[in-house]
Protein backbone atom coordinates (compact mmCIF):
# COMPACT_ATOMS: atom_id res chain seq x y z
CA UNK A 1 0.00 0.00 0.00
CA UNK A 2 1.10 3.61 -0.96
CA UNK A 3 1.38 5.83 2.64
CA UNK A 4 0.94 9.62 2.20
CA UNK A 5 2.58 11.29 4.94
CA UNK A 6 1.13 14.80 5.21
CA UNK A 7 3.06 17.84 7.28
CA UNK A 8 2.71 19.94 8.93
CA UNK A 9 -0.05 18.79 11.21
CA UNK A 10 -1.00 21.92 12.21
CA UNK A 11 -0.48 25.31 11.25
CA UNK A 12 -1.30 28.81 12.39
CA UNK A 13 -1.75 31.73 9.99
CA UNK A 14 -3.21 35.30 9.84
CA UNK A 15 -5.33 36.64 6.96
CA UNK A 16 -3.40 37.58 4.39
CA UNK A 17 -0.58 35.04 5.14
CA UNK A 18 0.75 32.44 2.14
CA UNK A 19 0.88 28.65 3.44
CA UNK A 20 2.13 25.80 1.68
CA UNK A 21 0.89 21.91 2.56
CA UNK A 22 2.73 19.22 1.93
CA UNK A 23 2.58 15.51 1.38
CA UNK A 24 4.81 12.68 0.36
CA UNK A 25 3.96 9.63 -0.80
CA UNK A 26 5.68 6.16 0.18
CA UNK A 27 5.80 5.28 -3.88
CA UNK A 28 5.44 7.25 -7.46
CA UNK A 29 1.58 8.21 -7.57
CA UNK A 30 2.14 9.68 -10.94
CA UNK A 31 0.34 12.93 -9.99
CA UNK A 32 -3.20 10.81 -9.01
CA UNK A 33 -3.56 13.18 -6.05
CA UNK A 34 -6.58 15.22 -4.84
CA UNK A 35 -6.70 17.79 -2.09
CA UNK A 36 -9.92 18.24 0.16
CA UNK A 37 -10.86 21.27 2.48
CA UNK A 38 -13.25 20.13 5.36
CA UNK A 39 -14.72 22.25 7.95
CA UNK A 40 -15.82 21.25 11.07
CA UNK A 41 -19.12 19.19 10.55
CA UNK A 42 -19.26 19.55 7.40
CA UNK A 43 -17.89 16.93 4.53
CA UNK A 44 -14.86 17.47 2.56
CA UNK A 45 -14.28 19.84 -0.53
CA UNK A 46 -12.95 18.83 -3.53
CA UNK A 47 -10.03 21.46 -4.21
CA UNK A 48 -7.71 20.24 -6.31
CA UNK A 49 -7.19 16.73 -8.40
CA UNK A 50 -4.36 15.47 -10.79
CA UNK A 51 -2.12 17.16 -8.45
CA UNK A 52 -2.35 20.43 -10.16
CA UNK A 53 -5.81 20.99 -11.49
CA UNK A 54 -8.53 23.13 -9.30
CA UNK A 55 -12.03 22.04 -9.33
CA UNK A 56 -14.95 23.96 -10.29
CA UNK A 57 -15.51 27.21 -8.31
CA UNK A 58 -12.10 27.15 -6.20
CA UNK A 59 -10.42 30.39 -5.72
CA UNK A 60 -7.28 30.97 -7.58
CA UNK A 61 -5.76 31.57 -4.65
CA UNK A 62 -5.69 27.58 -4.27
CA UNK A 63 -2.81 25.88 -6.17
CA UNK A 64 -1.14 22.49 -6.18
CA UNK A 65 2.10 21.68 -7.75
CA UNK A 66 4.45 18.29 -7.30
CA UNK A 67 5.16 15.36 -8.79
CA UNK A 68 6.80 11.18 -8.52
CA UNK A 69 6.31 11.18 -4.86
CA UNK A 70 6.53 15.10 -3.73
CA UNK A 71 2.79 17.63 -3.50
CA UNK A 72 1.86 20.65 -2.07
CA UNK A 73 -1.21 22.50 -1.90
CA UNK A 74 -0.10 26.59 -1.93
CA UNK A 75 -2.72 28.98 -0.58
CA UNK A 76 -1.76 32.00 -1.18
CA UNK A 77 -3.55 35.57 0.53
CA UNK A 78 -5.16 33.53 3.31
CA UNK A 79 -8.78 34.37 3.67
CA UNK A 80 -11.01 33.48 6.63
CA UNK A 81 -13.02 31.38 4.62
CA UNK A 82 -10.07 29.14 4.34
CA UNK A 83 -9.60 27.58 7.66
CA UNK A 84 -10.09 24.41 8.61
CA UNK A 85 -8.60 21.31 7.87
CA UNK A 86 -7.15 20.20 4.41
CA UNK A 87 -6.61 16.70 3.04
CA UNK A 88 -4.63 15.00 0.56
CA UNK A 89 -5.37 11.71 -1.01
CA UNK A 90 -3.55 9.24 -3.91
CA UNK A 91 -5.72 7.52 -6.91
CA UNK A 92 -2.75 5.51 -8.12
CA UNK A 93 -3.42 2.33 -6.67
CA UNK A 94 -6.11 0.59 -4.08
CA UNK A 95 -6.56 1.47 -1.19
CA UNK A 96 -6.57 5.32 -2.29
CA UNK A 97 -5.32 6.37 1.27
CA UNK A 98 -5.49 9.65 2.37
CA UNK A 99 -3.14 12.00 4.73
CA UNK A 100 -3.23 12.44 8.21
CA UNK A 101 -4.59 15.99 7.57
CA UNK A 102 -3.37 19.50 8.21
CA UNK A 103 -5.30 21.83 10.65
CA UNK A 104 -5.18 25.15 9.68
CA UNK A 105 -5.92 27.78 12.34
CA UNK A 106 -6.54 31.17 13.01
CA UNK A 107 -3.22 33.25 14.44
CA UNK B 1 -27.84 19.61 -9.61
CA UNK B 2 -25.87 16.54 -8.11
CA UNK B 3 -26.85 15.22 -4.44
CA UNK B 4 -26.11 12.18 -2.22
CA UNK B 5 -28.05 12.35 0.83
CA UNK B 6 -27.60 10.27 3.55
CA UNK B 7 -29.99 8.72 6.53
CA UNK B 8 -29.48 9.80 9.35
CA UNK B 9 -27.79 9.65 12.85
CA UNK B 10 -27.85 6.45 14.62
CA UNK B 11 -27.62 5.16 18.06
CA UNK B 12 -26.91 1.42 18.50
CA UNK B 13 -25.72 -1.02 20.83
CA UNK B 14 -22.69 -3.19 20.97
CA UNK B 15 -23.38 -6.38 18.56
CA UNK B 16 -26.43 -4.81 17.15
CA UNK B 17 -26.40 -4.15 12.92
CA UNK B 18 -26.84 -0.85 11.15
CA UNK B 19 -27.34 0.09 7.39
CA UNK B 20 -26.93 3.22 6.32
CA UNK B 21 -27.90 4.45 2.93
CA UNK B 22 -26.48 7.14 0.81
CA UNK B 23 -29.17 8.28 -2.41
CA UNK B 24 -27.73 9.86 -5.55
CA UNK B 25 -29.75 12.44 -8.11
CA UNK B 26 -28.69 14.27 -10.39
CA UNK B 27 -26.47 11.84 -12.22
CA UNK B 28 -26.41 8.49 -13.93
CA UNK B 29 -25.91 6.38 -10.49
CA UNK B 30 -24.26 3.59 -12.57
CA UNK B 31 -21.65 5.73 -14.07
CA UNK B 32 -19.10 6.30 -11.29
CA UNK B 33 -18.45 4.24 -8.17
CA UNK B 34 -19.43 4.88 -4.59
CA UNK B 35 -16.72 5.22 -1.78
CA UNK B 36 -17.33 5.22 1.81
CA UNK B 37 -15.31 6.81 3.79
CA UNK B 38 -14.92 6.63 8.06
CA UNK B 39 -13.87 9.66 10.38
CA UNK B 40 -13.86 8.83 13.84
CA UNK B 41 -14.25 11.72 16.25
CA UNK B 42 -11.54 14.31 15.82
CA UNK B 43 -9.67 11.85 13.05
CA UNK B 44 -8.76 12.07 10.06
CA UNK B 45 -10.91 10.79 6.76
CA UNK B 46 -10.41 6.90 6.26
CA UNK B 47 -11.55 5.10 2.99
CA UNK B 48 -13.07 2.04 3.72
CA UNK B 49 -13.56 1.32 -0.10
CA UNK B 50 -16.39 1.42 -2.86
CA UNK B 51 -18.61 -0.50 -4.82
CA UNK B 52 -19.12 -0.50 -8.28
CA UNK B 53 -22.35 1.01 -9.41
CA UNK B 54 -22.66 -0.87 -12.73
CA UNK B 55 -21.71 -4.40 -12.03
CA UNK B 56 -22.84 -4.29 -7.54
CA UNK B 57 -18.74 -5.51 -6.77
CA UNK B 58 -18.04 -4.02 -4.29
CA UNK B 59 -14.46 -4.07 -2.80
CA UNK B 60 -13.14 -3.53 1.14
CA UNK B 61 -10.04 -2.24 2.58
CA UNK B 62 -8.06 -4.36 4.48
CA UNK B 63 -9.47 -2.88 8.17
CA UNK B 64 -12.62 -3.24 7.26
CA UNK B 65 -13.16 -6.51 5.67
CA UNK B 66 -15.80 -9.21 7.63
CA UNK B 67 -18.37 -6.87 9.35
CA UNK B 68 -18.78 -4.78 6.43
CA UNK B 69 -20.58 -4.97 3.31
CA UNK B 70 -21.42 -2.32 0.64
CA UNK B 71 -24.90 -3.12 -1.38
CA UNK B 72 -27.09 -1.60 -3.76
CA UNK B 73 -30.44 -0.65 -4.69
CA UNK B 74 -29.87 0.75 -8.50
CA UNK B 75 -33.81 1.39 -8.99
CA UNK B 76 -33.36 3.81 -6.13
CA UNK B 77 -30.07 4.91 -6.90
CA UNK B 78 -29.04 3.93 -3.88
CA UNK B 79 -25.61 2.78 -2.35
CA UNK B 80 -25.55 0.95 1.61
CA UNK B 81 -23.36 0.42 4.15
CA UNK B 82 -24.07 -2.24 6.63
CA UNK B 83 -21.91 -2.55 9.45
CA UNK B 84 -22.55 -5.74 11.51
CA UNK B 85 -21.72 -6.83 15.42
CA UNK B 86 -21.40 -3.17 16.42
CA UNK B 87 -18.47 -2.32 18.35
CA UNK B 88 -17.58 0.74 20.14
CA UNK B 89 -14.56 1.91 18.14
CA UNK B 90 -17.59 1.80 15.01
CA UNK B 91 -18.88 5.54 16.31
CA UNK B 92 -17.77 7.70 13.79
CA UNK B 93 -19.28 9.35 10.98
CA UNK B 94 -19.31 8.29 7.49
CA UNK B 95 -19.39 9.51 4.60
CA UNK B 96 -20.75 8.34 0.96
CA UNK B 97 -18.74 9.58 -1.88
CA UNK B 98 -19.00 9.86 -6.07
CA UNK B 99 -15.86 10.36 -7.95
CA UNK B 100 -14.42 12.26 -5.08
CA UNK B 101 -15.84 15.41 -5.98
CA UNK B 102 -19.72 14.42 -4.84
CA UNK B 103 -19.94 13.82 -0.76
CA UNK B 104 -22.85 12.96 0.98
CA UNK B 105 -23.53 15.37 4.55
CA UNK B 106 -22.40 12.49 6.50
CA UNK B 107 -24.00 10.12 8.89
CA UNK B 108 -22.90 9.85 12.48
CA UNK B 109 -23.46 6.48 14.05
CA UNK B 110 -22.93 6.35 18.01
CA UNK B 111 -22.61 2.73 19.17
CA UNK B 112 -22.48 2.72 23.41
CA UNK B 113 -24.18 0.27 25.43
Amino acid sequence: DIQMTQSPASLSASVGETVTITCRASGNIHNYLAWYQQKQGKSPQLLVYNAKTLADGVPSRFSGSGSGTQYSLKINSLQPEDFGSYYCQHFWSTPPTFGAGTKLELK
Amino acid sequence: QIQLVQSGPELKKPGETVKISCKASGYTFTNYGMNWVKQAPGKGLKWMGWINTYTGEPTYADDFKGRFAFSLETSASTAYLQINNLKNEDTATYFCASGGLYWGQGTTLTVSS
